[in-house]
């Protein structure tokens, strides 16, 4: 099946640093990508869809000067989070949708700011 | 606003039982269902996608169910193994594509 790569796996930041989050399709090309975030005990909620090329779609809520998404290519999508703070730790996990609509997620990324 | 609801919250069964999840959603103006796993602290893995115009999909000891008109799916898995211990997540994609709604998940444990 198709595979979804995120890195880094975990992340531990000091509050006020950035953080990249890469999110990767290996072996298909992705016309959408998705950020998710996950406190625990709780569903996946939707960031953020971005599509190659163009900027991306946030979720009402999201601030999007705070987690800026480039999707630079059909296979990478990156998630930045800008100045972080403790409120910022969560699962983030990406997805990406292939052509015939289904999605595949990554292994996510844990990222806890101290 | 589409809402997508899961029945049982958590279910314990000894092992080899057969054993249903619900999924239910609000808006029948689906593309498709999607059923998930996932593992404590781990990402999704996709089990079966079923689009709006199937009723059913298999994979080994599961199956899903797909009744766009009532809103409901079902996933039956067959003589259930400790290691289906897990969270499935239920989740339909809407009909322009642009949305995955998630249900919040029922958590399954299956006792040796």
């Amino acid at each position: 099946g198709a595979v979804v790569s995120q890195h880094p796996s975990r992340v531990i930041c000091k509050s006020g640093t950035s953080v990249k989050i890469e999110c990767r399709s290996l072996d298909f090309q992705a016309t959408t990508m998705f950020w998710y975030r996950q406190f625990p005990k709780q569903s996946l909620m939707l960031m953020a869809t971005s599509n190659e090329g163009s900027k991306a779609t946030y979720e009402q809520g999201v601030e999007k000067d705070k987690f800026l998404i480039n999707h630079a290519s059909l296979t990478l999508s990156t998630l930045t989070v800008t100045s972080a703070h403790p409120e910022d730790s969560s699962f983030y996990i990406c997805s990406a949708r292939d052509r015939g609509g289904e999605q595949f997620f990554g292994p996510g990324t844990r990222l806890t700011v101290l | 606003k589409q809402e997508v609801t899961q029945i049982p919250a958590a279910l314990s069964v000894p092992e080899g039982e057969n054993l249903v999840l619900n999924c239910s959603f609000t808006d029948s103006a689906i593309y498709n269902l999607q059923w998930f796993r996932q593992d404590p602290g781990k990402g999704l893995t996709s089990l079966l996608l079923i689009q709006s115009s199937q009723r059913e999909q298999t994979s080994g000891r599961l199956n899903a169910s797909l009744d766009k008109s009532s809103g409901r799916s079902t996933l039956y898995i067959a003589a259930s193994q400790p290691g289906d211990s897990a969270t499935y997540l239920c989740a339909v994609l809407n009909q322009a594509g642009t949305a995955l709604i998630f249900g919040k998940g029922t958590t399954l444990s299956v006792s040796s």
